[in-house]
């Protein structure tokens, strides 16, 4: 079973930036493939990024390109996601979350970071 | 593409609900549609992957459905128990993007 354990709450400056991580476990490294999906209080989920580390993929939703990267080390089995030139827009939580192998349906989920911008 | 939810529904214990997901932009048949459920301060959990599959451990009230006259995917709950009152979600994708509804808030009332 693959379990996703992501670092802890952050706070931060308007401006800032912050790095979330996402340890996985339970399964092959070669077969995930990390999607970050954040919400906001109150609001639904938002999907911002993905990374699939076999083929070195990265795909970015348009409202985050200019602020995202998402990486993988796959030393570590762990992904990560930093935003840049942070708002108190992006306050949120942030989750990781993978499809199992051959699927793309998000049954794997991290506990989630909650982010919190604010001067 | 968009994908569209009603904001809420409501429905009596014992009861049924449909809840639909219309995808503008595309055919909806064109890649499979996933239903998570999500309750206050937890992470979502798939109750219907792959348009109609259930995974284990979710009761067989749950059942998915696309229709392509009305290009949209339906989460269908039947027998209402209150534990069913949560947030609801459909997803999608197309090759670079991932699409989630805006989701629906279910009250088993």
């Amino acid at each position: 079973q693959v379990q996703l354990v992501q670092s802890g709450a952050e706070v931060k400056k308007p401006g800032s930036s912050v790095r979330v991580s996402c340890k996985a476990s339970g399964g092959t490294f070669s077969s995930y493939a990390f999607s970050w999906v954040r919400q906001a209080p109150g609001q639904g989920l938002e999907w911002m990024g993905r990374i699939i580390p076999i083929v070195n993929l990265v795909n970015y939703a348009q409202n985050f390109q200019d602020r995202i990267t998402i990486s993988a080390d796959e030393s570590t089995t762990t992904a990560y996601m930093e935003l840049i030139s942070l708002k108190s827009e992006d306050t949120a939580i942030y989750y990781c979350t993978t499809p199992p192998a051959h699927s793309t349906s998000f049954d794997y989920w991290g506990q989630g970071t909650p982010v919190t911008v604010s001067s | 593409f968009i994908l569209t939810q009603p904001h809420s529904v409501s429905e009596s214990p014992g009861k049924t609900v449909t809840i639909s997901c219309t995808r503008s932009g595309g055919s909806i048949a064109s890649n499979y549609v996933h239903w998570y459920q999500q309750r206050p301060g937890s992470a979502p959990t798939t109750v219907i992957y792959e348009d109609n599959q259930r995974p284990s451990g979710v009761p067989d009230r749950f059942s998915g459905s696309i229709d392509s006259s009305s290009n949209s995917a339906s989460l269908t709950i039947s027998g209402l128990k209150t534990e069913d009152e949560a947030d609801y979600y459909c997803h999608s994708s197309d090759p670079s993007n991932q699409v989630f509804g805006g989701g629906t808030k279910l009250s088993v009332l």
